[in-house]
């Protein structure tokens, strides 16, 4: 079936370096993605999203990379925090599909 | 303001039991969903409903019914729980089908014993 993965289970980065937590993806139809982060104890929390008609997307922080062609997805993290510090999801959403594929997470550990 | 909120946040049951986690949420999102996650978080939708009509079953076996008696709360049930029911169970609500971020709850931690 479809599936959307991780290259990496575990992520440990100092604190004020860049994170970079990828996230590979099948379905080449899925036209809508999401990076989530989840934090000990609490539900997934919505970081940023792009489109497929998009191949990169700026927040806070945050950028997210899509590249159609190997079908990847990244997430990169600025200038990483203690309290980034979580598991990480991506997440594909394809058409008017009600429902989102989730991948199998990144957990990333800030030292400082 | 807690925008999605599901209780109880714990459970603790027998084998066996009945029982049933609730969701609300007061976005005026119209639709719902319930995702299982597993004791290596991963994150696998159950259920899909859109303005109190299910439109996604992912062959969850039929022990688990939902039920939405408005388009603002879903609510699991549970029938004869079984060990490996154990997990969180997760609420989440969008708005519009597809396409847009999900907002989730805290999630419930259901334990079988």
């Amino acid at each position: 079936g479809e599936s959307v993965g991780l290259h990496l289970p575990t992520l440990s980065v100092q604190e004020g370096d860049n994170s970079i937590i990828n996230c590979a993806y099948s379905n080449s139809a899925s036209d809508y993605f999401i990076w989530y982060k989840q934090e000990s104890g609490k539900g997934p929390q919505f970081i940023i999203d792009i489109r497929s008609n998009m191949d990169k997307r700026q927040g806070q922080r945050v950028t997210v990379l899509l590249n159609k062609t190997v079908k990847h997805l990244s997430l990169q993290i600025a200038a990483t925090q203690p309290g980034d510090s979580a598991v990480y999801f991506c997440a594909e959403n394809t058409g008017t599909a009600s429902k989102l594929t989730f991948g199998t997470g990144t957990r990333l550990q800030v030292t400082l | 303001d807690t925008a999605v909120s599901q209780t109880p946040k714990y459970l603790v049951t027998q084998m066996g039991n009945d029982k049933s986690i609730k969701c609300e949420q007061n976005l005026g999102h119209d639709t719902m969903y319930w995702y299982k996650q597993d004791s290596k978080k991963f994150l696998k939708i159950m259920f899909s409903y859109n303005n109190k009509e299910l439109i996604i079953n992912e062959t969850v076996p039929n022990r688990f019914s939902p039920k939405s008696p408005d388009k603002a709360h879903l609510n699991l049930h549970i029938n004869s729980l079984e060990l490996g029911d154990s997990a969180v169970y997760f609420c989440a609500s969008s708005r519009g089908q597809g396409g847009r971020e999900a907002f989730f709850g805290q999630g419930t931690r259901l334990t079988v014993v």
